[in-house]
């Protein structure tokens, strides 16, 4: 069993529609967790990172992290076209320095 | 503040050369990652560095390798290529402590013939 496991989708959405993004995770020891958006042919940029359980939301988007659970979420509303990515949930164990990934989930928003 | 960036963007080599990448962190960072990204297994990780020192070693062979300099910028190297070796290497830099607000480079896309 993969220590992160995400659905590489594609997820395909019409404009304006709500996104729901998931992982799962094996390793109780994950106290951070990331979320990454990634162009075609760009490096991954950082929407939003959360410490251990609870929500954090940044314009329109959410996160949450239930840690009982092992499962993380991306909410994104409104989505627009430029949404367009593919995104990728990271983790880490506290004191290392050592990111791991999800595969990423490949989104297409409609205009 | 100029980003991360990586030289050169594109490579072509054949089985059995070695390649260097290049990557320079955005100023001020001093923890330098590097990621090897393929369809097949997604993001892995495979060194990180901090102050000239190897911290942190993924599950590569040991043809992988790496340094830091005194400036921060790092090198990656692989040695004896193989069709497999074919990947965006990805580099990230973050400040002491942060990895968690880590900050990737565009990506050396390596094409092993």
């Amino acid at each position: 069993q993969k220590e992160v496991e995400q659905d590489p989708g594609p997820l395909s959405v019409p404009e304006g529609a709500i996104v729901s993004l998931n992982c799962t995770y094996s390793n109780s020891a994950f106290q951070y967790f990331m979320w990454y958006r990634q162009y075609s042919r760009k490096g991954p940029e950082l929407l939003m990172y959360t410490y251990s359980s609870g929500n954090k939301e940044d314009g329109r988007f959410t996160a949450q992290v239930d840690k009982s659970s092992k499962y993380i979420s991306l909410f994104i509303r409104d989505s627009q076209p430029s949404d367009s990515a593919t995104y990728l949930c990271a983790m880490k164990r506290g004191g290392s320095e050592k990111l791991v990934f999800g595969k990423g989930t490949k989104l297409t928003v409609n205009p | 503040k100029a980003g991360v960036t990586q030289t050169p963007r594109y490579l072509i080599k054949t089985r059995g050369q070695q390649v260097t990448l290049s990557c320079s962190p955005i100023s001020g960072h001093r923890s330098v990652s590097w990621y090897q990204q393929t369809p097949g297994q997604g993001l892995q990780f495979l060194f990180e560095y901090f102050s000239e020192t190897q911290r942190n070693k993924g599950n590569f062979p040991g043809r992988f390798s790496g340094r830091q300099f005194s400036n921060s910028r790092s090198e990656m190297n692989v040695s004896t290529l193989e069709l497999g070796d074919s990947a965006l290497y990805l580099c990230a830099s973050s400040l002491e402590g942060q990895v968690n607000e880590q900050f990737f480079g565009p990506g050396t896309r390596l094409t092993v013939l």
